[in-house]
């Protein structure tokens, strides 16, 4: 089954911390991962796909298929990070169906 | 930037009403999808639209939905009798080709 996984539903750092939100998919193909962020009252917003392998914000995010993951990580949180983040999949050659996982909303304090 | 950009903000229905949700997306996209989110819960894929058809669609999407393009610049979903657990965000998204969505700010459905 084609499924997405964000295991924490709140991270919560300070300013300046590491930030590492977790991101497991299952899927049989050869999937396309993707970040979506959504800052309070805005859309969502793609932050980061993983065949382009950029860093966006300061974010990067590694697809790694042995352990089917696609952890999103900024070295130092700023406050304006704080939002929700979705990880999210799809395949080459279908429809451009999304799957997303159940978000994680990034609380950055001062 | 161009946007996709929904319409209404936030719809209020009385149950068994239709609705129509409206949406229009970036000019040049070829690709066209909704999407819901219920409150508390996981963005959900509803529909895709291609080439003036519906390409795929969940099982979410029943005979109480459907999608149009009218003309050629509109995106709609209708509702055809709002049920209670169709309130939720609503959200339309486009792309150019089938790998890079941009979404709506995305319509607030409330069925009381």
């Amino acid at each position: 089954a084609q499924r997405v996984t964000q295991p924490e539903k709140l991270l919560s750092v300070f300013k300046g911390a590491p930030v590492e939100l977790k991101c497991n998919y299952s899927y049989s193909g050869s999937p396309e991962l993707f970040w979506y962020v959504q800052y309070s009252r805005q859309r969502l917003q793609l932050l980061l796909r993983h065949i382009s392998r950029e860093s966006i914000k300061g974010f990067t995010a590694d697809l790694n298929k042995g352990e089917t993951s696609f952890h999103l990580k900024k070295p130092f949180a700023q406050e304006e990070d704080s939002a929700m983040y979705y990880c999210a999949l799809t395949s080459r050659g279908n429809t451009g169906k999304l799957i997303f996982g159940q978000g994680t909303t990034l609380q950055v304090k001062p | 930037e161009p946007e996709v950009t929904q319409t209404p903000s936030h719809q209020v229905t009385q149950m068994g009403q239709e609705v129509i949700l409206r949406c229009v997306p970036i000019s040049n996209h070829l690709y066209f999808y909704w999407y819901r989110q219920i409150l508390g819960q996981k963005v959900e894929f509803l529909v895709s639209f291609y080439n003036n058809e519906i390409s795929e669609k969940s099982e979410i999407f029943d005979d109480q939905f459907s999608v149009e393009r009218p003309d050629g610049s509109n995106f709609t979903l209708k509702i055809r009798s709002t049920k209670l657990e169709d309130s939720a965000m609503y959200f339309c998204a486009s792309s150019e080709s089938n790998l890079l969505a941009h979404f709506g700010n995305g319509t607030r459905l409330t069925v009381t």
